[in-house]
């Protein structure tokens, strides 16, 4: 299996402009979860998945953000508009059970100027 | 809501040291799982601990889980270079299935 695959691996954007993140979980695992990583904040857990149902999205910071997951295959988060302080590396992760280990994508680096 | 509080937040050592880094919750936990993040990469699984007590060895690596299920040490003996990079524990509550993480330890070791 190759992971969990996370595109793009990097994305400049200037504020105001629409910005999409996308994931591939790895196969067969029942669990996702969007992460964003700052300095200033660690990593924070913005939502999670349970088979393709969003479950817990209190850490979605704004209605600015947004996270679909349309089949166990493949998610998405939105940021509409963008500001700068959206700036971070964003982590998708995938698990077979809630209580197992998570696997990490590589992350998407997110610059917005 | 749940904390897991984790320290220090650098540590810097000389290459051979010893390296210890804490995680401490305000709440019992179910179980406590640690991951490494190298620089620039993503975290990366390295264990869990579940039972009260509970001691792991990986290679240098010792991993311990407290009596009282509220804190875990991971120990790593005779830093190496490749060593370097930030250590994070994820605690769980038996209320809660999703773990949070802590804020990490970064490990810097000086050849």
């Amino acid at each position: 299996d190759a992971g969990v695959i996370q595109s793009p691996r990097h994305e400049v954007t200037e504020m105001g402009q629409e910005v999409t993140l996308r994931c591939k979980p790895i196969s067969g695992h029942d669990y996702l979860f969007w992460y964003r990583q700052t300095m200033m904040r660690g990593l924070e857990l913005l939502i999670y998945f349970n088979n393709n149902v969003p479950i817990d999205d209190s850490g979605m910071p704004e209605d600015r953000f947004s996270a679909k997951m349309p089949n166990a295959s493949f998610s998405t988060l939105k940021i509409q508009p963008s500001e700068p302080r959206d700036s971070a590396v964003y982590f998708c992760a995938s698990s077979l059970f809630q209580e197992t280990e998570a696997f990490f994508g590589q992350g998407t680096r997110l610059t917005v100027v | 809501g749940q904390q897991v509080m984790q320290i220090p937040q650098y540590q810097h050592v000389q290459e051979g040291e010893d390296f210890t880094t804490y995680c401490n919750s305000s709440t019992t936990l179910s179980n406590i799982q640690w991951y490494k993040q190298r620089p620039g990469g993503h975290p990366v699984f390295l264990i869990q601990l579940v039972k009260s007590g509970e001691v792991k060895k990986q290679k240098r690596l010792t991993f311990q889980f407290g009596e009282a299920k509220k804190n875990s040490s991971l120990h790593i003996t005779a830093t190496q270079t490749t060593d370097v990079g930030t250590y994070f524990c994820a605690g769980r509550t038996g209320g809660s299935y999703i773990p949070t993480f802590g804020r990490g330890t970064s490990l810097i070791v000086h050849p």
